[in-house]
C-alpha cells in the first residue's frame, strides 16, 4: 500500500487478557520498528527488524512482549496478560533500510486502553 | 550509549515571530538527527534529516535546523511562525556506526498564538 497500515486503530481490553496489534509496512521496506508513545514519555523503542537479520529486541519492557515479522512483511506485537500501564499508542514504522540514512514512515498507530 | 533530550516541554511563539525549538544528543561517534512533527489527530511525519555535508538543512514547511558538532545540538528553527505549526516535535539520533533504530526525544509541545 502507499503507507503504513496498522490495525486495529482502537483496543480496549480488560486488564490480564493478551492483545495482538498489526502492522502492514510499506511494499518494498526492509526495515520496520515498533515504537510507543505514552504522555509525557515520548517515543519509546520497542523492536527493530531489518530483513532476515535478528531482530533487535532491547526495547521490550517485558517478557509479556513479543513481536514478529512472517515473510518479511506483516509484523504482529504481541503483549500477553496486559496490565493498565500497558495503555498508550503503539506506533510502527518502516524504513527502506536499517541503515539510518532513511527517515521512517509511521503508521497512525494502535490506541491501546487496558481497563 | 545514544541519547537526545528535548529541555523544553512546551516552547509558546507569536504568529509571525521566530520559533526555535531546541535539541541536544549525545552519541560516541557521528550522529544521524531527525526531526519529527505529529499534527493532533495525525500521525508522526518527518520533516527534516541531517546524515552528513552542509550544518543547514532545510526540510518542509520552511523549517530548517542547524547541526553544531560543538554543542552537540540540533535545534529546529523557522523565521515566522504559523499558527498551523502548532503541534507536538519530536527530536531523534542514531549513531552512524550503529545498527541500531531512532532514539526519539520526550517531544516538545511548540504553541502558536494569533
Amino acid at each position: 500500500g502507499a503507507g503504513v497500515s496498522q490495525s486495529p486503530s482502537n483496543k480496549v481490553t480488560e486488564k490480564g487478557k493478551d492483545v495482538e496489534l498489526r502492522c502492514d509496512p510499506i511494499s518494498g521496506h526492509t526495515a520496520l520498528y515498533w515504537y510507543r508513545q505514552s504522555l509525557g514519555q515520548g517515543l519509546e523503542f520497542l523492536i527493530y527488524f531489518q530483513g532476515n537479520s535478528a531482530p533487535d529486541k532491547s526495547g521490550l519492557p517485558s517478557d509479556r512482549f513479543s513481536a514478529e515479522r512472517t515473510g518479511g512483511s506483516v509484523s504482529t506485537l504481541t503483549i500477553q496478560r496486559t496490565q493498565q500501564e500497558d495503555s498508550a499508542v503503539y506506533l510502527c514504522a518502516s524504513s527502506l533500510q536499517g541503515q539510518g540514512i532513511y527517515g521512517y514512515t509511521f503508521g497512525s498507530g494502535t490506541r491501546l486502553t487496558v481497563v | 550509549a545514544q541519547s537526545v533530550a528535548q529541555p523544553e516541554d512546551q516552547v509558546n511563539v507569536a504568529e509571525g515571530n521566530p520559533l526555535t525549538v531546541k535539541c541536544t544528543y549525545s552519541v560516541s561517534g557521528n550522529p544521524y538527527l531527525f526531526w519529527y512533527v505529529q499534527y493532533p489527530n495525525r500521525g508522526l511525519q518527518f520533516l527534516l534529516k541531517y546524515i552528513t555535508g552542509d550544518n543547514l538543512v532545510k526540510g518542509s514547511y520552511g523549517f530548517e535546523a542547524e547541526f553544531n558538532k560543538s554543542q552537540t545540538s540540533f535545534h529546529l528553527k523557522k523565521p515566522s511562525a504559523l499558527v498551523s505549526d502548532s503541534a507536538l516535535y519530536f527530536c531523534a539520533v542514531r549513531e552512524e556506526q550503529a545498527g541500531t533504530a531512532l532514539i526519539f526525544g520526550k517531544g516538545t509541545t511548540l504553541s502558536v498564538s494569533s
